[in-house]
């Protein structure tokens, strides 16, 4: 059982706009701790996507976009594309500084 | 380029330790001012998080490993180290060093390519 929640899978057509949200509490999340993604395509290592809620790392593309908001956080892709078929994890940190990982949500380009 | 790269045994027997190495490459541990960590993941399983290091020496674990795991610095090597003892199957994963991007605990803006540890006898 994951600290943070995501949804099993999610899905959408090539060109459709598609969002993963990530449930935190009080404790992590809702305590103002920032929230990253991570995007894992098979067989790879996890790559950043965003930090700090909404952050893009150099070279990631402006589809991706990430929120916050309260003790959730949402990661959007827009202009879905074949190759955004991945694993997608979002991560935060507990009121301790412990980091916790979401469980993850597979992306399917229908 | 910062590049991360584990090495250690593939299998390890239950009950036994896990060893593994992080060797850095494209930036000094001691001088970087960030933290360096360890991620796992189990087959067909999500990540979790195992603990973080200050080059200075503190450090941060998850409290559900807290009592097995330590993590360790070199510098000389410029590398950094997992231990974790009295393993068991559920400790059977792949294993990532990280280095988290600047101002953070924990995650990873750069990752290792990950090394599967089985614990079986």
């Amino acid at each position: 059982q994951s600290v943070l929640t995501q949804p099993p899978s999610v899905s959408g057509a090539p060109g459709q706009r598609v969002t993963i949200s990530c449930t935190g509490s009080s404790s992590n999340i809702g305590a103002g701790y920032d929230v990253h993604w991570y995007q894992q395509l098979p067989g790879t290592a996890p790559k950043l996507l965003i930090y700090g809620n909404s952050n893009r790392p150099s070279g990631v593309p402006d589809r991706f976009s990430g929120s916050k908001s309260g003790t959730s956080a949402s990661l959007a892709i827009t202009g879905l594309q074949a190759e955004d078929e991945a694993d997608y994890y979002c991560q935060s940190y507990d009121s301790s500084l412990r980091g916790v990982f979401g469980g993850g949500t597979k992306l399917t380009v229908l | 380029q910062l590049q991360l790269q584990e090495s250690g045994p593939g299998l390890v027997k239950p009950s036994e330790t896990l060893s593994l190495t992080c060797t850095v490459s494209g930036a000094s541990i001691s001088s970087s001012g960030h933290y360096w960590g360890w991620v796992r993941q189990p087959p067909g399983k999500g990540l979790e998080w195992i603990g973080s290091l200050y080059s200075s020496g503190s450090t941060y674990y998850n409290p559900s490993l807290q009592s097995r795991v330590a993590i360790s610095v070199d510098t000389s090597k410029n590398q950094f180290s997992l231990k974790l003892n009295s393993v068991t199957a559920a400790d059977t994963a792949v294993y990532y060093c990280t280095r988290p991007r600047s101002g953070y605990v924990a995650g990873g803006e750069y990752w290792g390519q990950g090394t599967l540890v089985t614990v079986s006898s």
